[in-house]
């Protein structure tokens, strides 16, 4: 099963938002609302942040939200902050074969 | 506040053996299904394998399938990774993480992770 596609890199200011891309296949993505987001900083473990597409685990910034077009699913992060600066990580569920499969990552940068 | 902490990596010779464990804490431990997840060195996340609560189903990824084995121990609130046959490109943090019985593809609560490296 192939990884699931995501920008190497994606910057911006303070204050700004910025979207995060996850594009799959029908087998994943496109086939279940099962699209999570997780935070990872340097030397840390992985923080759920968005699960099912767009909800927020508890105590989870209402910055951030989730969405799903089709194949592709998005993170938004609003009002963009430098403790945001880290590697996020898209999800999905791929069906019995394949079961979870993950994008390669982005590296999110507040300038 | 919810705890996995796992423990065993360390260096292993291509062909060997470890054996990786993960105590939980601070939860009801059999509400929940527990998967391995692994990240190679400066690479993204991998999932390895996934358990349920009542240890009666079980999962893993094609790459590790015939070479690894996820179980646990309800008594212990443990959960063990197997791992025979390492090759190199097993070399990886290793993380557990819980995912709720009803809701297996949501890792909602992560270890911090134990270093397996596989070299001679």
């Amino acid at each position: 099963q192939s990884a699931l596609t995501q920008p190497a890199s994606v910057s911006g200011s303070p204050g700004q938002s910025i979207a995060i891309s996850c594009a799959g296949t029908s087998s994943d993505v496109g086939g279940y609302n099962f699209v999570s987001w997780y935070q990872q900083h340097p030397g840390k473990a992985p923080k759920l942040m968005i699960y099912d597409v767009s909800n927020r685990p508890s105590g989870v910034s209402d910055r951030f939200s989730g969405s799903k077009s089709g194949n592709t699913a998005s993170l938004t992060i609003s009002g963009l902050q430098a403790e945001d600066e880290a590697d996020y990580y898209c999800s999905s569920y791929a069906g019995d074969v394949a079961h979870y499969v993950f994008g390669r990552g982005t590296k999110v940068t507040v300038l | 506040q919810v705890q996995l902490v796992e423990s065993g990596g360390g260096v292993v010779q291509p062909g060997g053996s470890l054996r990786l464990s993960c105590a939980a804490s601070e939860f009801s431990y059999t509400s929940y299904a527990m998967h391995w997840l692994r990240q190679a060195p400066d690479k993204g996340l991998e999932w390895v394998a996934v358990i349920s609560h009542d240890e009666i189903s079980k999962s893993h990824a094609d790459s590790v399938k015939g070479r690894f084995t996820i179980s646990r121990d309800n008594s212990k609130n443990t959960v063990f990774l197997q791992m025979n046959s390492l090759r190199d490109e097993d070399t990886a943090v290793y993380y557990c993480a819980r995912a709720p019985n009803n809701r297996w593809h949501q890792f909602d609560y992560w270890g911090q992770g134990t270093l397996v490296t596989v070299s001679s």
